[in-house]
Formats: structure tokens, C-alpha cells, sequence
């Protein structure tokens, strides 16, 4: 594998059902995200893992639970969900480098998980 | 707060002829960078383009060159000589500021290769 994949492709889920986005990146980088992609709106960044630490919720409600037990994989656990949270669900990873800016290297995404909730 | 502005949802090009997508972006920090993303039918989301503000040359690569006029805050693509294969949906997207790592899309435009 290279790059950044995702699994599964295709999710269908009922409100009360409880299933996860895994995403895995085998480029050696030390930051993920997840972002929110919904028809006719811009990409939105959900949450961002830098050295596995959650360094960025952006105001997302609590059924979405992201976990990143390392640095080369990130979850999203996905639980009671309603139907407007049908949405493509892109994982990306970058390398942050250090510094007092820290310098933005470019961000690679996966394919991405396309979900409907019913 | 920053933000990034594509005011073009869907532009169409005949193959072989060249077309300028637009951006503009807003941003109160001097240190930023600016990207193309393309986004094919199969929606894996591929890097294009991307320049740090600090440059003051355009960047280029391949058929793809920007348009950069940082007073302006614009950043527009140029695709030459396009082809089939460059229809997408394409973001520009901002990073700026302490954690410029944080990516802010714009809405995209579909672009359409006509034969």
C-alpha cells in the first residue's frame, strides 16, 4: 500500500448504529485530519492529530470520536448519527515541521469514505 | 479568521486551449500558503499546485502555473493546452497563521474538457 487509504470505501448506517473510518498513511508523516465533505460545501476540517495529539477539534459534535493510537493511523468512531452527517469523510497527512511557523508541508489525502446514514 | 473565495462553480474548456481558474483568499497573516487541489470523478483529492507566500515567483509545474498577486490576495490557476484528463472538481485552499496546518477549502470549480 502507499499513500493514504481508507477503509471501508462505502458505509450505510442506521442512527443508532455504531461503526468506524479507519485511515492509514505510509508516508511517514507526523500530522492526520479528518475532514467533512458535503455536496456543495467546502471541504470542513473536522479534527487534527500532530504526534498524536489532538491538537484540533473544530466544534464537532461528540458522535463523532476520533482516535489516533499512532502516528501512521487514524479512526473515527462514528456512533447515533443523524442523517445530515451523510458526507464524504477524507483523511489526509502532512509533515509539520518544526519551527515557529511551522512550516506547512502539503497534505496528501486518501479516497475517502463515502457515508449515508438512513 | 481566513478564508477563500472561488467565485467560478463550474467552467468548461475545449481540449488543447487554456483556461484560468479564480481565487481569492483573505488572511491577516504575512507567512501563508496557497494550493490546487484536484478532485477527479473517483474524488481522490491530488495536489496540483502550491506556492509559499514568501515567493515572489509564480509556480509553475507542467501545464499548471499560477497567478499570484499577493496585494490582490489572488491566486488563480492556469491550465495550457488541457486535456481530457484534467476535468475535475478543483479547490483552492489557504494554510496560514500559528497552525498552518490547518487547511481552509473553497468551494471548488467543476471544470468541464470539452473534445
Amino acid at each position: 500500500e502507499t499513500g493514504v487509504t481508507q477503509t471501508p470505501r462505502h458505509l450505510v448506517m442506521g442512527m443508532t448504529n455504531k461503526k468506524s473510518l479507519k485511515c492509514e498513511q505510509h508516508l511517514g508523516h507526523n500530522a492526520m485530519y479528518w475532514y467533512k465533505q458535503s455536496a456543495k460545501k467546502p471541504l470542513e476540517l473536522m479534527f487534527v492529530y500532530n504526534f498524536k495529539e489532538q491538537t484540533e477539534n473544530n466544534s464537532v459534535p461528540s458522535r463523532f470520536s476520533p482516535e489516533c493510537p499512532n502516528s501512521s493511523h487514524l479512526f473515527l468512531h462514528l456512533h447515533t448519527l443523524q442523517p445530515e452527517d451523510s458526507a464524504l469523510y477524507l483523511c489526509a497527512s502532512s509533515q509539520v515541521l518544526g519551527g515557529a511557523s511551522g512550516g506547512q508541508e502539503t497534505q496528501y489525502f486518501g479516497p475517502g469514505t463515502r457515508l449515508l446514514v438512513l | 479568521a481566513q478564508t477563500v473565495t472561488q467565485s467560478q462553480p463550474e467552467m468548461s474548456v475545449q481540449e488543447a486551449e487554456t483556461v484560468t481558474l479564480s481565487c481569492t483568499y483573505d488572511t491577516s497573516e504575512s507567512d501563508y500558503y496557497l494550493f490546487w487541489y484536484k478532485q477527479p470523478p473517483s474524488r481522490q483529492m491530488i495536489l496540483v499546485i502550491r506556492q509559499e507566500a514568501y515567493k515572489q515567483q509564480n509556480a509553475t509545474e507542467n501545464r499548471f502555473s499560477v497567478n499570484f498577486q499577493k496585494a490582490a490576495k489572488s491566486f488563480s490557476l492556469k491550465i495550457s493546452d488541457s486535456q481530457l484528463g484534467d476535468a475535475a472538481m478543483y479547490f483552492c485552499a489557504l494554510a496560514s497563521g500559528g497552525s498552518n496546518y490547518k487547511l481552509t477549502f473553497g468551494k471548488g470549480t467543476l471544470l468541464t474538457v470539452n473534445p
